[in-house]
Formats: C-alpha cells, structure tokens, sequence
C-alpha cells in the first residue's frame, strides 16, 4: 500500500481555513484516500475519505488532485477544538493491513 | 450503541507478566485491529481480523497475541510483558464494503506501562 508525505506541523488563525497538504504519490487506483484526527491522546477520528472526487461533509472538505498524488484537507473555519495531530492514510480493496498512520500534522490552531 | 469499548483504560505490569487488553464493539463489524502509539508517533498496527476466526499480523506483531471468536470481541494477549511494549493500545472496528476496509472506529485506547 501507498505511503504518505505530511508536514509535522502547521499553525493556522482561529476562524481561518486550515489547510493539510498529504502527498501520496505511489497510490494505485483502487486506494483511497482517508482522513483522521487525533485529539490529544484519544482514539483517532474519521473526518473524511475520497476516491477520486472532491468530497464535503459536514467536519471538511476533501480536495485530490487530477493525477491523485497529492489532496488537501480544508477545514473551512479552524477552531481551537480543531487543534490535533491529522493523518493522511491510503487503504483500497486490501483493507488496512498494510498501511501505516505515520506521525501526522499537527495542527495548532491559534486564538 | 457503544462503540469501540476497550478494558482496562490503564494498566501496570512488572516484566515478564502476561495479560489481555479487551476490545468490543456493537457495530457488527467485520473487521477489527489493534494498533500500538508510543510517545509522540503514530499508530502502527498489530494485529487485525476480517471476521471471526480469522486474524493477520500487522507491521509489529511480535509478543502478542490475538483471537477472534466472536464478530464483537477482538482481545489482544502480551505473552510476557516488556518495557519495550509500554505503550498506548488502540482497537478499531470497521465495515468491510466490497472487499474494502471502510471508516475506522477506535476506541478510546488502554494505557500500558511495564516495569
């Protein structure tokens, strides 16, 4: 399976749009791209997974590119309760067994 | 529903000592894993099982153990604890959907120190 690139951390203003770059350049066709969140030392969190397309919910907004090496997480408007360790992962028709969640961004969201 | 329970939140062993880390959920899920974090990494998994009956190792199986006998219950077993396995134990759970893992669930994860 396909291995990310995130950077380690990221500041972002409150009330501003944070955005996560993940680089994924060896994904195949049939892998997805998925999102979590790790708040402090919690269970990580779903927030959003693609394919192809863009893709919105109610948490973010999932944007991949043309050729799907890289995607960007957007959380429209970053709160303090937004900030969190995020990762990036692929996972496709083999299921999670190979992949890995690497160490992730850490987004500190600054009042 | 529950969720992803997992039993003990904390635990202390002395080297040597054996214990299992429970792990359930009410989802009906196929698919369940163990992944281990240590201090300011990520999650790497363990273990995992696409049903019951069936498990796999994951990237650092070593030193435990799993069983799947149930669809809700995936217990993981340190056959003889190490400091090395001082830790913090995540369970997840998730649909299988054509094949495919979907969405994750974790629980809320065991907190492990051996002596």
């Amino acid at each position: 399976d396909a291995k990310t690139t995130q950077p380690t951390s990221m500041d972002c203003a409150e009330g501003r749009a944070a955005n996560l770059p993940c680089n994924h350049s060896t994904i195949s066709g049939n892998e997805y791209v998925y999102w979590y969140r790790q708040i402090h030392s919690q269970g990580p969190q779903y927030i959003i997974h693609g394919l192809k397309n863009n893709e919105t919910n109610e948490m973010a907004s999932l944007i991949i590119t043309e050729d799907r090496k890289s995607s960007t997480l957007i959380l429209p408007h970053a709160t303090l309760r937004d900030t969190a360790v995020y990762y990036c992962i692929v996972g496709g028709s083999g299921g999670y067994q190979k992949v890995t969640f690497g160490t992730g961004t850490k987004l500190q969201v600054i009042p | 529903n529950a969720g992803v329970t997992q039993t003990p939140k904390f635990q202390v062993l002395k080297t040597g000592q054996s214990m299992t880390l429970q792990c359930a959920q009410d989802m009906n899920h196929e698919y369940m894993s163990w992944y281990r974090q240590d201090p300011g990494m990520g999650l790497r998994l363990i273990h995992y099982s696409v049903g019951a009956g069936i498990t796999d190792q994951g990237e650092v199986p070593n030193g435990y153990n799993v069983s799947r006998s149930t669809t809700e219950d995936f217990p993981l077993r340190l056959l003889s604890a190490a400091p090395s396995q001082t830790s913090v134990y995540f369970c997840a759970s998730s649909h299988l959907a054509g094949g495919r893992t979907d969405t994750q669930y974790f629980g809320p994860g065991t907190r492990l120190t051996v002596l």
